[in-house]
């Protein structure tokens, strides 16, 4: 089955503790996102990644870091979280950058 | 300000009832994309209509867009409670490199 894996679904962190967000697609997709969903903000890009080793900054890119060393894995990285990163996290796979994006389930977190 | 602008924000209806949501956007496209989402959870590729095409069609899904307005519509027909969920507008760029912009969302509802 096609899809993309998110880890954890859940997670509650203090400010300033170093976190890893998974991201897994099995689908051999070239183009991988970060999005951040606020209510009232809609889907905001944090990073992207063309390919592997490639990648770029979206439109909010402060306060994270992202890595694509493997084709199926993007990993999203906040090296000191703070309480504005309380947010939920989607990460997408496409075969290009605009055509059909498979998101993954979400991550729902809090930094207190 | 988001690409894809979404109009309603909210919508109540009857089971049944007929849905349409409007999408409006400022720059060229390349193609133009709806997205479902279940409350809290990942985005869902619904539907896809390149700038080239004026309307298309997908079970009781209705897609239109038109380029000289930058305007979508999506319709719904024969709405069914399980259709309650927010609805997304994307807009992919100008070129086959174009990122996807995602609007804020209409909210669905519909009521037994």
């Amino acid at each position: 089955e096609a899809q993309v894996t998110q880890n954890p679904r859940y997670l509650i962190t203090v400010t300033g503790k170093k976190l890893t967000v998974t991201c897994s697609q099995n689908m051999n997709h070239e183009y991988m996102s970060w999005y951040r969903q606020d209510p009232g903000l809609g889907l905001r890009q944090i990073y992207y990644s063309m390919n592997v080793e490639v990648t770029d900054k979206g439109d909010v890119p402060e306060g994270y870091k992202v890595s694509r060393k493997e084709k199926r894995n993007f990993p999203l990285i906040l090296e000191s979280p703070s309480p504005n990163q309380t947010s939920l996290y989607f990460c997408a796979s496409s075969r290009q950058r605009n055509t059909e994006a498979f998101f993954g389930q979400g991550t729902r977190l809090t930094v207190v | 300000s988001q690409q894809g602008e979404e109009d309603p924000q909210a919508l109540s209806i009857q089971e049944g009832e007929n849905a349409t949501m409007n999408c409006s956007y400022k720059t060229s496209i390349n193609n133009l994309q709806w997205y479902r989402q279940n409350s809290g959870r990942g985005l869902v590729h619904l539907i896809l209509i390149r700038s080239n095409e004026r309307e298309k069609h997908s079970g009781r899904l209705r897609v239109t867009l038109d380029t000289s307005k930058k305007s979508s519509s999506l319709l719904i027909t024969a709405s069914r409670a399980a259709d309650t969920a927010s609805y997304f507008c994307a807009t992919g760029g100008g070129t086959s490199y174009g990122k996807l912009t995602f609007g804020q969302g209409t909210i669905l509802t519909v009521h037994p």
